[in-house]
């Protein structure tokens, strides 16, 4: 299995463009998350899922936007790039268990100019 | 607000020490507590979980939760440079997502 899959690794944007990060797992998870980490921070949770067609906001929402159209992928959307989403972004996945932990992606180094 | 603090490093511990490594959260009714280790510039990887009061050994490391206090900690024993990372706690709670909310993280240097 692969796993919790990212790409791109890292993608330099200009203030105003849009991009999608795309995030996929093989481990048949319903659950899916969007989580974004700044210097010496901890973990924000952006959106996350709970199964195919089913998506909900986070703690930090605003500027992005999420869709679930299958099981395996769950894709950021950042529509009008801005400095302050300078980040890294990871992406995880779980069956949803209490006792469960989170598997991660390696994570999207997203730069924005 | 739920919240997850952690002790505020850095922390630099010599080879062969035992670093401590706390944790603080405000919801009482957080289920499930994880410590994370997180290498500079890498995801996230799971080294301890913890759901019941008490100690839980694995290795090096020992978790220890106290619900009463909403405290837990990590602590490495026998520390080496290898463990030379970024500590992250992360509390479960009560809702359906399942969500973790993390602490900040401690940053722990081993000196060889």
């Amino acid at each position: 299995n692969a796993g919790v899959t990212q790409t791109p690794k890292f993608r330099i944007l200009k203030i105003g463009q849009s991009m999608t990060l795309q995030c996929a797992q093989d481990m048949n998870h319903n659950y899916m998350y969007w989580y974004r980490q700044d210097p010496g921070m901890g973990l924000k949770l952006i959106y996350y899922s709970v199964g195919a067609g089913i998506t909900d906001k986070g703690e930090v929402p605003n500027g992005y936007n999420v869709s679930r159209s299958t099981t395996e992928d769950f894709p950021l959307r950042l529509e009008l790039a801005a400095p302050s989403q300078t980040s890294v972004y990871f992406c995880a996945s779980s069956y949803g268990l209490i006792q469960e932990t989170q598997y991660f992606g390696p994570g999207t180094r997203l730069l924005v100019l | 607000q739920k919240e997850v603090e952690q002790n505020s490093g850095p922390l630099s511990v010599p080879e062969g020490a035992i670093a401590s490594l706390n944790c603080t959260y405000s919801d009482r009714g957080s289920q499930s507590f994880f410590w994370y280790r997180q290498y500079s510039g890498k995801s996230p990887e799971l080294i301890m979980s913890i759901y019941s009061n008490g100690d839980k050994e694995d290795g090096r490391f020992t978790a220890q939760l106290n619900k009463a206090s909403q405290y837990v900690s990590l602590l490495i024993r026998d520390s080496q440079p290898s463990d030379s990372a970024t500590y992250l706690c992360a509390v479960r709670g009560r809702g359906s997502a399942r969500q973790l909310t993390f602490g900040s993280g401690t940053q722990l240097t081993v000196l060889p």
